[in-house]
């Protein structure tokens, strides 16, 4: 079983939009969970770390469910810009483990 | 501050040449990490490092060797090349790991024919 499952998509969305993205992971000693985006060819960067109690950056809304062990990501008022793929990573001891990435295009 | 450095951006190799991916980093960080990334795979962990001295096997490293010298540079060496060594790979690095987010390089695009 992989450690970090993700919807794959392709989630193709009008602008303004909310859309959400889920990821499931298996090793409940897990520590820390982080989005990030990685546009097409280019290198990973952080979207934003996960918290237990939920956390909000603008548009973007993350909440954690350590029971079900469950991240999910959701965006409000969809841009071209957010065209992208999402990439759910979770922290396990001394390894971070990656989701296949959900893509997602914004539709004018 | 550059960040994470990786050398080269592209290369083609024959199967069993043998070359070396360069990774620095000026952040100071402990923790470094090579990962490769495949079409329907996602990223995967090849080999990391919590500090100077010392290296670990992540969930592919048959095929790729690692040294950690100094706090700044963690190269990774493909021995013998194979076809199924065709990947990007990326180096990333964090201040340690755990809660600290990891800052990744540019990528590395390696063909092996």
């Amino acid at each position: 079983r992989k450690e970090v499952e993700q919807d794959p998509g392709p989630f193709n969305v009008p602008e303004g939009a909310t859309v959400a993205f889920n990821c499931t992971y298996s090793n409940s000693a897990s520590q820390s969970f982080f989005w990030y985006r990685q546009d097409c060819r280019k290198e990973p960067k952080l979207l934003m770390s996960v918290y237990s109690s939920g956390n909000e950056d603008g548009r973007f809304t993350a909440q954690l469910n350590r029971a079900s062990q469950y991240i999910s990501l959701l965006i409000r008022d969809s841009k071209l810009s957010d065209s992208a793929t999402y990439l759910c990573v979770v922290n396990t001891g001394n390894q971070f483990y990656f989701g296949t990435g959900t893509s997602l295009t914004v539709i004018p | 501050n550059a960040g994470v450095t990786q050398t080269p951006k592209f290369q083609v190799l024959k199967t069993g040449q043998s070359m070396t991916l360069q990774c620095a980093q000026d952040m100071n960080h402990e923790y470094m990490s090579w990962y490769r990334q495949d079409p329907g795979m996602g990223l995967r962990l090849i080999h990391y490092s919590v500090g100077a001295g010392i290296t670990d096997q992540g969930e592919v490293p048959n095929g790729y060797n690692v040294s950690r010298s100094t706090t700044e540079d963690f190269p990774l060496r493909l021995l013998s090349a194979a076809p199924s060594q065709t990947s990007v790979y990326f180096c990333a690095s964090s201040q340690a790991s755990g809660a600290n987010v990891l800052t990744f390089g540019a990528g590395s695009r390696l063909t092996v024919l």
